[in-house]
């Protein structure tokens, strides 16, 4: 257990929908990352946000979005699904954002648009 | 875009054989790591190798780099059925500050 934690596991929507993704971080870390993982595109960082900030940005969709809390933990949101968009999105999180920081990753979410 | 790039994309060996995965990548990096999924599970970290390291050893884990070639090797030990797994390098070498660049990964299968 990475102490990172993604609700729902599970997420089966239709074309056209908006969906929210969760995601905690492990107690102290301030940064916290999202990567989509699909069959033909691997793994790809979509988005990190360090101490409610966003730090970076990767090959994130403008219909998609993210945001970072206070209390730090994250959602992404998915909006104008398409099928494409099916695939395990993770998040993860690190101490601080320095390039030797370990990411630990959380469970994942499985998102099918049908 | 992908980064680094594993070879072989599928390995099937015995348990107690050892398994060597090798990772190149594009760009100079501060470092590279080595990831560990399991079915449809979370990415574990396995071990983390900077850019002035050869060598870094972890349990039955070995990892080289050779900045040279930009290249990188994972070589586990004595293998277990329970190192069954998807293993990715990673490395930081791209233009959105920390988040790491994946390649799409060494699928390993020991059978006992």
């Amino acid at each position: 257990d990475s102490g990172v934690t993604q609700t729902p596991k599970h997420l089966i929507t239709a074309t056209g929908q908006r969906v929210t993704l969760r995601c905690s971080p492990r107690s102290g870390d301030l940064s916290v990352y999202w990567y989509q993982q699909s069959l033909d595109q691997g793994l790809q960082f979509l988005i990190q946000y360090y101490n409610g900030e966003e730090r970076a940005k990767g090959n994130i969709l403008e219909r998609f979005s993210a945001q970072q809390f206070p209390d730090l933990h994250s959602e992404l949101n998915l909006s104008s699904l398409e099928l494409g968009d099916s695939a395990l999105y993770f998040c993860a999180s690190s101490v601080v954002a320095t390039s030797t920081d370990t990411q630990y990753f959380g469970p994942g979410t499985r998102l099918t648009v049908l | 875009s992908q980064q680094g790039e594993e070879d072989p994309q599928a390995l099937s060996i015995q348990e107690g054989e050892n398994a060597t995965m090798n990772c190149s990548y594009k760009t100079s990096i501060n470092n590279l790591q080595w990831y560990r999924q399991n079915s449809g599970r979370g990415l574990v970290h396995l071990i983390l190798i900077r850019s002035n390291e050869r060598e870094k050893h972890s349990g039955r884990l070995r990892v080289t780099l050779d900045t040279s070639k930009k290249s990188s090797s994972l070589l586990i030990t004595a293998s277990r059925a329970a190192d069954t797994a998807s293993y990715f390098c990673a490395t930081d070498a791209n233009q959105a500050g920390t988040a790491l660049i994946f390649g799409k990964g060494t699928t390993l299968s020991v059978s006992s």
